[in-house]
């Protein structure tokens, strides 16, 4: 079936670093890789797509990556900031998996002032 | 404007019982689907539906039911809820359906936590 694999453990960094979090996806090849934003008690909020012809896209201070042969992708956040702490899921779309769009079950982030 | 609005906020019932969950999506989008996040882990699809009619559904047993008005608004319904029920119910809205780039970015309500005792 297929499954996606995100960092179950919560990574905790310095203010001012680069923020890595990793997605790994088995028995998929999906269209669209998305990343999302959820805070404590409130719904995801959407924050970068990427399609599966593309290697890497930015959006301010947000890098994501997309190797379809690894069947990975790695989400950083620069110059990161207290603010930036929240969970961070992993979503896929298309391809393979139709209209339904997939979770992993997300990195919890911390960034320490 | 208004986001993704979600009725109730919370809900406490008891096993056996029916809940009717409800969604009122952000204007002029026409595609509504919900979601089941249980604690710690990821939304899990449940159901689409784009134009009144469901055009996806994830797996879960014929106890959940949803539709879609013609307003756009949607309900969710679960029928003998069990304790494994208990989760924070998220809708999210999109403009229309398809795997177009436009139609990927899906606006979430802040959902309704249901808990079953």
């Amino acid at each position: 079936s297929q499954k996606i694999e995100q960092n179950s453990e919560a990574l905790n960094i310095q203010e001012g670093k680069t923020a890595t979090l990793t997605c790994n996806y088995t028995n998929y090849s999906p269209a669209y890789l998305q990343w999302y934003r959820q805070d404590p008690g409130r719904g995801p909020v959407f924050l970068l797509l990427i399609r599966e012809n593309e290697k890497e896209k930015r959006k301010e201070r947000l890098k994501v990556t997309f190797d379809t042969t690894l069947k990975q992708s790695l989400f950083h956040i620069t110059a990161s900031q207290p603010a930036d702490s929240a969970t961070y899921l992993c979503a896929l779309r298309g391809g393979t998996g139709g209209f339904k769009t997939i979770f992993g079950a997300g990195t919890r982030l911390f960034v320490k002032a | 404007d208004a986001g993704v609005t979600q009725s109730p906020t919370h809900l406490i019932k008891t096993r056996g019982q029916q809940v009717t969950l409800r969604c009122s999506p952000i204007s002029g989008h026409k595609s509504v689907s919900w979601y089941q996040q249980v604690l710690g882990q990821g939304p899990q699809f449940i159901f689409q539906y784009y134009e009144k009619e469901e055009r996806g559904r994830g797996n879960f047993p014929d106890r959940f039911s949803a539709r879609q008005f013609p307003n756009y608004s949607s309900e969710l319904n679960v029928n003998a809820l069990l304790l494994g029920d208990s989760a924070l119910y998220l809708c999210a809205s999109s403009l229309r359906q398809g795997l177009g780039v436009t139609y990927n970015e899906q606006f979430f309500g802040p959902g309704t936590r249901l808990t079953v005792l």
